[in-house]
């Protein structure tokens, strides 16, 4: 069984640059969230995708966008990026919408803008 | 308020005690909770899951839920170096689980 794994680990960009970021979910998962963590705070929620729908956001400004694969693996496009955006992006898998509950964590993804 | 409340720390305990992790959360509608432990530069990983009131044990680890007080803990029995890590409360009522800033927990030998 093969982990959820992310891409690349660390990044740096200047403000107003775009970045994508990669994600390949637990094998047989079909529903990947992806999360912000600042330091010293806890995971934020920015959406989940379900067998490549949007399934649910939260409380973040359109220039942070997703896509899923027919794989199940997924994207996190954030455009126009701010010095805010700085921080560890984190994808976790699951089985099913529900299943969020029981959802396993990549390593994350260290984004800082510059 | 926020949502959930978590006591950063650090927490630092000698190693063979019993430690308390508590979180309090506000939204009533919360039925699942969860424990996450991370590691420095890790991701969360998944320590414990509970439905509602109760209590669950696993190993050294023991959740508690009170949802009449909205209180949540974990208890860490025979606390060991290995179980330093930052704690993460995740309670959640949808699908998606609300997490707390995380508690910081030392064990010294």
């Amino acid at each position: 069984e093969t982990g959820v794994t992310q891409s690349p680990t660390h990044l740096i960009k200047t403000r107003g640059q775009q970045v994508t970021l990669r994600c390949s979910s637990q094998s047989g998962h079909n529903t990947v969230s992806w999360y912000q963590q600042a330091l010293g705070q806890g995971p934020q929620f920015i959406f989940q995708y379900y067998r490549e729908e949007e399934n649910g956001r939260g409380n973040f400004p359109p220039r942070f966008s997703g896509l899923q694969f027919p794989n199940y693996s997924s994207e996190l496009n954030v455009n126009a990026l701010e010095l805010d955006d700085s921080a560890l992006y984190l994808c976790a898998s699951s089985l099913g919408r529900s299943g969020a509950y029981e959802q396993y964590f990549g390593p994350g993804t260290r984004l800082t803008v510059t | 308020q926020k949502e959930v409340e978590q006591d950063p720390g650090p927490l630092s305990v000698p190693e063979g005690a019993i430690v308390s992790l508590n979180c309090t959360y506000s939204n009533s509608a919360f039925q699942y909770f969860m424990w996450y432990r991370q590691y420095s530069r890790k991701g969360p990983e998944l320590l414990m899951y509970t439905y509602s009131s109760g209590n669950k044990e696993d190993g050294r680890f023991t959740a508690q839920v009170d949802k009449s007080s909205k209180y949540i803990s974990l208890f860490i029995r025979d606390s060991q170096p290995s179980d330093s890590a930052t704690y993460l409360c995740a309670p959640g009522g949808s699908y998606i689980p609300t997490f707390g800033r995380g508690t910081s927990l030392i064990v010294h030998p």
